[in-house]
């Protein structure tokens, strides 16, 4: 089965800190994307990956950056947490030319 | 992305089959039909996707119109554990790494 974990299922934080979201996957997967998810929004893009240290845009890019050293693993950057990006974040990975996207537990941030 | 429609909520038995709709009547040639699913607290989870034929796997059965303007998921027998949303997704098949649309879903309750 594949398998995508997250460094945390629930953390907090305070306004102005530095974030770092985890995630790593065991399926040799090519890409791999960073949503967030708010009521009445439904999921949204932040940034995704399609190999090894290459990080395309998605819809809501601002306040974040990633970084893909490794293959297995994709990381999520607040520079500087703000009380709008209290969110639930979804990490997911996919095979390259395959749809199915499989996702992580999610982890639920609280920025105060 | 081509827009899907579905009902809000839906409400069954336990160990009676299941039968959510999905409206597409923008769909192109080249979409694909994905359904993913969220249980509470968890990040989605693929079930099922086709492209023109019915399909089955050990999770449900997706039904897809001639016309491919609507499709429907099956749950044969529901269980307690498919109390979950349920999202339609249409992927365009030609693209490479690309972003889910999820929209509200349907959010289904089973009842005892």
């Amino acid at each position: 089965d594949v398998k995508v974990t997250q460094s945390s299922r629930y953390l907090v934080k305070r306004t102005g800190e530095k974030v770092f979201l985890e995630c790593v996957q065991d399926m040799d997967h090519e890409n791999m994307f960073w949503y967030r998810q708010d009521p009445g929004l439904g999921l949204r893009l932040i940034y995704f990956s399609y190999d090894v240290k290459m990080k395309e845009k998605g819809d809501i890019p601002e306040g974040y950056s990633v970084s893909r050293e490794k293959k297995e693993r994709f990381s999520l950057i607040l520079e500087s947490a703000s009380t709008n990006q209290t969110s639930m974040y979804l990490c997911a990975s996919s095979l390259q030319g395959r749809d199915t996207q499989y996702f992580g537990p999610g982890t639920r941030l609280t920025v105060l | 992305d081509a827009k899907t429609t579905q009902p809000n909520s839906m409400e069954s038995n336990e160990e009676e089959p299941v039968h959510l709709p999905c409206n597409h009547s923008t769909i192109s040639g080249t979409d694909y039909i994905h359904w993913y699913r969220q249980l509470p607290s968890q990040g989605p989870e693929y079930v099922i996707h086709g492209l023109t034929s019915n399909v089955n796997n050990r999770m449900a059965s997706l039904a897809i119109a001639e016309d491919r303007k609507s499709s429907t998921l099956i749950l044969h027998r529901a269980t307690l554990r498919d109390a979950a949303v349920y999202y339609c997704i249409l992927r365009d098949g030609r693209a490479m790494a690309q972003k889910l649309v999820f929209g509200q879903g349907t959010r289904l309750t089973i009842n005892p």
